[in-house]
């Protein structure tokens, strides 16, 4: 069974702090790794996309991936409350198009 | 900005009656896909669909669930005697054709909630 685990939160960080998400999976061939954002009651939104070794900046979130130890990771600079989400990480595996959901992590940011 | 639209956005059924959920995929998207989300839990893929058929599908998408695209533009998911336990979210999503730079970026519609009394 391929999984994909997180820290379920919530993680609390005040305004202007960088908040850290991870998570990791089992399924060694995977292959793309993707950060979503989940306002309650909302669909998912995608934030990130990650397909090698490394980070990958886009304005305030950082993505890294180590595949060598099968984690992903998120990093949010300067937090806004408006960043306050559910935030799922999602695999996909070499040769097949699912996305395989962790149960996601709860963010909140204090103002 | 291009997105996918979903209708409708609550559905109310009774047990065993049949629904239809509706998705308008991104339109040079050739990747189509279902994906539920049971109120507190995981969001869970269903089945993903290519060049008019099934490419992909779980083991929660058997008998009854059924997957068309009737024209060029609409998705649809078909419930056929829903039960309790197919209360849920309902996802559509699409995504570019595998082997482009976006390798398989998947974007949500709104969803669809699925409400069997």
């Amino acid at each position: 069974q391929k999984e994909v685990e997180q820290n379920s939160g919530p993680l609390s960080v005040p305004e202007g702090a960088i908040a850290s998400l991870n998570c990791t999976y089992s399924d060694r061939v995977s292959q793309s790794f993707f950060w979503y954002r989940q306002y309650s009651g909302k669909s998912p939104e995608l934030i990130m996309s990650i397909y090698s070794n490394g980070d990958k900046e886009d304005g305030r979130f950082t993505a890294q991936l180590n595949k060598a130890s099968q984690y992903v990771s998120l990093l949010i600079r300067d937090s806004q409350p408006s960043d306050s989400a559910t935030y799922l990480c999602a695999v996909k595996s070499m040769g097949g198009n699912k996305l395989v959901f962790g149960a996601g992590t709860i963010l909140r940011v204090k103002s | 900005e291009p997105e996918v639209t979903q209708t409708p956005s609550h559905q109310v059924t009774q047990m065993g009656q049949e629904v239809i959920l509706r998705c308008v995929p991104i339109s040079n998207h050739l990747y189509f896909y279902w994906y539920r989300q049971i109120l507190g839990q995981k969001v869970e893929f269903l089945v993903s669909f290519y060049n008019n058929e099934i490419s992909e599908k779980s083991e929660i998408f058997d008998d009854q669930f059924s997957v068309e695209r009737p024209d060029g533009s609409n998705f649809t998911l078909k419930i056929r005697s829903t039960k309790l336990e197919d209360s849920a979210m309902y996802f559509c999503a699409s995504s570019e054709a595998l082997g482009s730079d976006l390798q398989g970026e998947q974007f949500f519609g709104p969803g669809t909630r699925l409400t069997v009394l």
